[in-house]
């Protein structure tokens, strides 16, 4: 079964770090692009970052932008997000997606999303 | 950044009933729009694809049309499955947008 599992969510201070993991199974990892979206309580969908399959290309959105860094090991099949200087307004459900398409050398959207994993920046 | 724009926010239809969601960009995005289904406590699930292809595993009652700045969901035959929230996406490029998303509610 193609499967996308996140973890490492949680409750953090403002100003605070977290690293969130996304692994995936029953497909082959290193051929695809991954993204990280989240959602806030309540509210819509807001892509986060990006990274091409072997990490050549990586987007972010301004919004965390500086603060935020995704990364991904083939080896293990797992994408990271590492959280610095987190916002109240990072409060949100993150998910991990994936491109819809192999080998993608342009954007694509997202066919397979993990769970999510929920993460509150409150004091 | 392409804006994109969903209307109606909210929408209220019968089982049976065939509804619209229209979704604009704030420039043009060829046909590269994507629209997705979200149902509480899940993740958005991918229903159609460059503005009018139908993912593999949704029912045909989905359709997309448009292009440019203009696109449209069409579900036809609206089944008690169906009540859920939808957005549409631009992938024109990598910063990847999303409308604010339409409630279809069981009216």
């Amino acid at each position: 079964e193609v499967q996308l599992v996140e973890s490492g969510g949680g409750l953090v201070k403002p100003g605070g770090s977290l690293r969130l993991s996304c692994v995936a199974s029953g497909f082959t990892f290193s051929s695809y692009s991954m993204n990280w979206v989240r959602q806030a309580p309540g509210k819509g969908l807001e892509w986060v970052s990006y990274s091409s399959s072997s990490s050549t290309y990586i987007y972010y959105a301004d919004s965390v932008k500086g603060r935020f860094t995704i990364s991904r090991d083939n080896t293990e099949k797992s994408l990271y997000l590492q959280m610095n200087s987190l916002r109240a307004e990072d409060t949100a459900v993150y998910y991990c997606a994936r491109v819809r398409r192999v080998g993608a050398t342009r954007a694509h959207p997202f066919d397979i999303w993990g769970q999510g994993t929920m993460v509150t920046v409150s004091s | 950044d392409i804006q994109m724009t969903q209307s109606p926010s909210t929408l209220s239809a019968s089982v049976g009933d065939s509804v619209t969601i229209t979704c604009r960009a704030s420039q043009t995005i060829n046909s590269w729009l994507a629209w997705y289904q979200q149902k509480p406590g899940k993740a958005p699930n991918l229903l159609i694809y460059d503005a009018s292809s139908l993912e593999s595993g949704v029912p045909s009652r989905f359709s997309g049309s448009g292009s440019e700045t203009e696109f449209t969901l069409t579900i036809s035959s609206l089944q008690p499955d169906d009540f859920a929230t939808y957005y549409c996406q631009q992938y024109n490029t990598y910063s990847y947008t999303f409308g604010q998303g339409t409630k279809l509610e069981i009216k």
